[in-house]
């Protein structure tokens, strides 16, 4: 079946430094690619989607590019702020009957000023 | 603009007893969905919706029921709560069901079972 591998976290840095979370899946056919960010006693919510090979996603500083050779999705910012300290998750949703979404474990992200 | 509403936000049970979990959306999404979220992983389905009358079981459904008589409501009850179910309960929420549809979630719930 589909699955999502996220990097283990936490992940601590420093305001203004750059942010890489990788992410990496296997799946049938054509999934589309989601990140959602979850802040403290929140729910998820979408930060960017990609839906075909190629696509880059985008959004508030951060992207992330589908890469079907490499079976990748990895998050970036280039320069991050306190305010962006939260979960990130990777997901990878399939059509069939409804939106299945296989979800990654999450990546605890905490920016220091 | 509330989108998907989750009550209780928290809620301690003891083993056996029974509560429901309330989820209501006013985006007229016909696709609604039941997820647990336990520490560590990732989120697991346990119940989804595709129209009003209409659910099906997902990955982790043993313990849980549902029932959709509306699109707005969609609410999950646990009948003989076990210390299985501790955990974040959270409802979303979606306009079809293609792969490229954002789901919109709500805040969840806190369940624990002692």
């Amino acid at each position: 079946g589909d699955s999502v591998t996220q990097m283990e976290g936490p992940v601590t840095l420093s305001e203004e430094a750059f942010l890489t979370i990788n992410c990496t899946y296997t799946a049938t056919g054509y999934p589309s690619l989601f990140w959602y960010v979850q802040y403290p006693g929140e729910g998820l919510q979408l930060l960017l989607k990609a839906t075909k090979a190629d696509d880059k996603g985008s959004n508030k500083g951060f992207e992330a590019t589908y890469r079907k050779e490499t079976t990748s999705f990895h998050l970036e910012k280039g320069s991050v702020q306190v305010s962006d300290s939260a979960v990130y998750f990777c997901a990878l949703g399939q059509s069939g009957g409804y939106q299945k979404v296989t979800f990654g474990t999450g990546t605890k992200l905490q920016v220091i000023p | 603009n509330a989108g998907v509403t989750q009550t209780p936000k928290f809620r301690i049970l003891k083993i056996g007893q029974s509560m429901t979990l309330q989820c209501a959306q006013d985006m007229n999404h016909n696709y609604m969905y039941w997820y647990r979220q336990d520490p560590g992983m990732g989120l697991k389905l346990i119940y989804y919706s595709v129209g009003a009358g209409i659910t099906d079981k997902g990955e982790v459904p043993n313990g849980y029921n549902v029932s959709r008589s509306t699109t707005e409501d969609f609410p999950l009850r646990l009948e003989l709560a076990a210390p299985s179910q501790t955990s974040v309960y959270f409802c979303a929420s979606s306009s079809n069901g293609d792969s490229n549809q954002p789901q919109h979630f709500g805040d969840g719930t806190r369940l624990s079972i002692l």
